[in-house]
């Protein structure tokens, strides 16, 4: 069965760092988003990405955070200056369409932890 | 803003049947899914409604009703790996498929 990939499975930063993490949504699907969820809350939207741009983003997803499409296959999400509070699992997603039934399908996640 | 309220913890016995309730605001609804998610899991796609009824797959359906903002998650047969978090999950038109959980329902299934 298809599914999304994500690399790295864990990351340890220092705050200040630059922190990517790496997503391979599945194959057909045509409409990407980064989730993120610290320990013990819920799961929060960060972006969707139809396009090669940016379709809507939330209010956590501010000017520290961007998104790209580098080729046909990875979704990549950027943090230039990580703080502490960016400490979280990051969960890239994708769904084929944003029609009725367009199930959105998650990635294992990305654990950030920001030191 | 777009609550998604569902209960914190529930605990059942194995064998048995558990129910999970949702409510949420009913304007703008487009669509409500249910995951499962194991601690330090992605979540994983359960179900999907988005008209008013029943849909089964096999131990697990789901309810839904569009007037009433409610929506139930029904596991039967409980089983020991049912132990895990029950995310309530609102689409909302207007957005980009954006999904709004809830905060999860914390299932233990105990022998």
């Amino acid at each position: 069965e298809p599914e999304v990939t994500q690399t790295p499975s864990h990351q340890v930063t220092q705050m200040g760092q630059e922190v990517i993490l790496r997503c391979v949504p599945i194959s057909n699907h045509l409409y990407f988003y980064w989730y993120r969820q610290i320990l013990g809350q819920k799961v929060e939207f960060l972006v969707s990405f139809y396009n090669n741009e940016i379709s809507e983003k939330s209010e956590i997803f501010d000017d520290q955070f961007s998104v790209e499409r580098p080729d046909g296959s990875n979704f990549t999400l950027k943090i230039r200056s990580t703080k502490l509070e960016d400490s979280a699992m990051y969960f890239c997603a994708s769904s084929g369409g944003t029609g009725r039934g367009n199930t959105i399908y998650f990635g294992e996640g990305s654990w950030l932890t920001v030191v | 803003g777009q609550n998604i309220d569902q209960p914190t913890e529930m605990t059942a016995t194995e064998g048995a049947i558990v129910q999970i309730n949702c409510t949420y605001q009913t304007s703008g609804f487009n669509g409500l899914f249910w995951y499962q998610q194991h601690a330090g899991e992605a979540p994983t796609f359960l179900s999907y409604n988005v008209l008013d009824g029943l849909e089964e797959k096999g131990r697990f359906s789901s309810f839904l009703s569009r007037s009433k903002g409610y929506s139930y998650l029904l596991l039967k047969e409980l089983q020991m790996k049912d132990s895990a978090s029950y995310l309530c999950a609102v689409r909302f038109s207007g957005g980009y498929n954006k999904l709004i959980f809830g905060a999860g329902t914390r299932l233990a299934v105990h022998p």
